[in-house]
Formats: structure tokens, C-alpha cells, sequence
């Protein structure tokens, strides 16, 4: 198993630009989520979804869209970057709801927004 | 709501010693703790949860995290510290609804030789 994979490693924008970070996990896993990190504020949950086709807000979702089509893939879309944006992103899954399920996270994204 | 607090941003100890990384929550009803580590330019790797029963929890790597109710605390600790033990270290609580997990600020560990 490949595990959660995410690409790009590293990404520059410009203000105003729009991308999608891409993650996929080969695990079948119902329960995906996106972070950023940012130093001194630890982790926090931008969006989630517990399956294909349910996807809900966490605590920093404005700027950030995603979608979930597949089991697999969990894309996180930027709809006009900004330099707040800029950050390290992780994407995780478990297998079920986050209560009880040890998450995995992907290696990261680093984004830097000009 | 539900949080978790790490009063540290940063924890020096000497290689084998004892280290205490500490941990407090917040939340409503009975809390679901996790302990997280995550090296230098990686994801976070899961080192230990606790859930119900024994308040001693034994995780990955030799490390272990006491749960104290009374005193709202979940610190992970380890009997003698390695230099490898040098990272990064996340407390995580999960919310009410199960489908959120709330991460501490982070703690780093520092061990010197």
C-alpha cells in the first residue's frame, strides 16, 4: 500500500491564482480530512468527509472547497489564493468516523502564496 | 467546545532521562485522547490513544501517556529519552460529534546527547 499520498510537495502561487491539492489513499478508507498547519497553532481541520459524497466544514474552511467523488481521492481546491493561505497542508484518513480510528496523515504540501 | 492545550513549546532533556511532554483537555463527556509525532519535513505519525479503560496508555516507541480525570491531563512520557526522540509532538481530542479531532499547539522535543 502506497498509504495517503499527496502532490504537489511544493507549490508557489500567485494572489488571485487557483489550484487543487491532490490526495488519495489506497486503504479504503471511508473518513479523509484536510489540515493546514501553521507554527504555533498545531493543526486545524479545514473540511472532512466520512464517505463519498459527504463532505462537511472543520474549523478554518472559508477559502477552501473540496469535493468527494471516490473513496479514494479527497482534492482540496483554492478558489483565489491568498498570502493567509500560505501553509503546510496534510491530508488524512481512517477507516471509519474519527472517534475511535488511528488517522494516517500524507507526507504534506507546502504552499507559499506571493 | 473541545481542546486540548500544550502549555510547552518546548521541552529539553538530556538522553536517558525521564521526559514528560504535557497535555491538557477540555471537552464535554468522556474524552477520546491521542498522541501524535511528527519529524522534520514528515506527516503526523499516531503513537498512542486513549479511549476507556487502564489510565497508563503504552504506545509506539517506548512511550507511554498517563489519563488523569481529575485533573484533565493526558502527558505522554517516557522512562529513558533518545536522542531519535527529538520531534515534534501533537495532543489531539476528538470532538462531540466524533468527527473532528482538535490538535494542541504542538510541543518540540529536544534531546541532547
Amino acid at each position: 500500500n502506497a498509504g495517503v499520498t499527496q502532490t504537489p510537495k511544493f507549490q508557489v502561487l500567485k494572489t488571485g491564482q487557483s489550484m487543487t491539492l491532490q490526495c488519495a489513499q489506497d486503504m479504503n478508507h471511508e473518513y479523509m480530512s484536510w489540515y493546514r498547519q501553521d507554527p504555533g497553532m498545531g493543526l486545524r481541520l479545514i473540511h472532512y468527509s466520512v464517505g463519498a459524497g459527504i463532505t462537511d466544514q472543520g474549523e478554518v474552511p472559508n477559502g477552501y472547497n473540496v469535493s468527494r467523488s471516490t473513496t479514494e481521492d479527497f482534492p482540496l481546491r483554492l478558489l483565489s489564493a491568498a498570502p493567509s493561505q500560505t501553509s503546510v497542508y496534510f491530508c488524512a484518513s481512517s477507516l471509519g468516523l474519527a472517534g475511535e480510528e488511528t488517522q494516517y496523515f500524507g507526507p504534506g504540501t507546502r504552499l507559499l502564496v506571493l | 467546545a473541545q481542546s486540548v492545550a500544550q502549555p510547552e513549546d518546548q521541552v529539553n532533556v538530556a538522553e536517558g532521562n525521564p521526559l514528560t511532554v504535557k497535555c491538557t483537555y477540555s471537552v464535554s463527556g468522556n474524552p477520546y485522547l491521542f498522541w501524535y509525532v511528527q519529524y522534520p519535513n514528515r506527516g503526523l505519525q499516531f503513537l498512542l490513544k486513549y479511549i476507556t479503560g487502564d489510565n497508563l496508555v503504552k504506545g509506539s516507541y517506548g512511550f507511554e501517556a498517563e489519563f488523569n480525570k481529575s485533573q484533565t491531563s493526558f502527558h505522554l512520557k517516557k522512562p529513558s529519552a533518545l536522542v531519535s526522540d527529538s520531534a515534534l509532538y501533537f495532543c489531539a481530542v476528538i470532538g462531540e460529534n466524533f468527527n473532528k479531532f482538535y490538535f494542541g499547539s504542538g510541543t518540540k522535543l529536544n534531546v541532547k546527547p
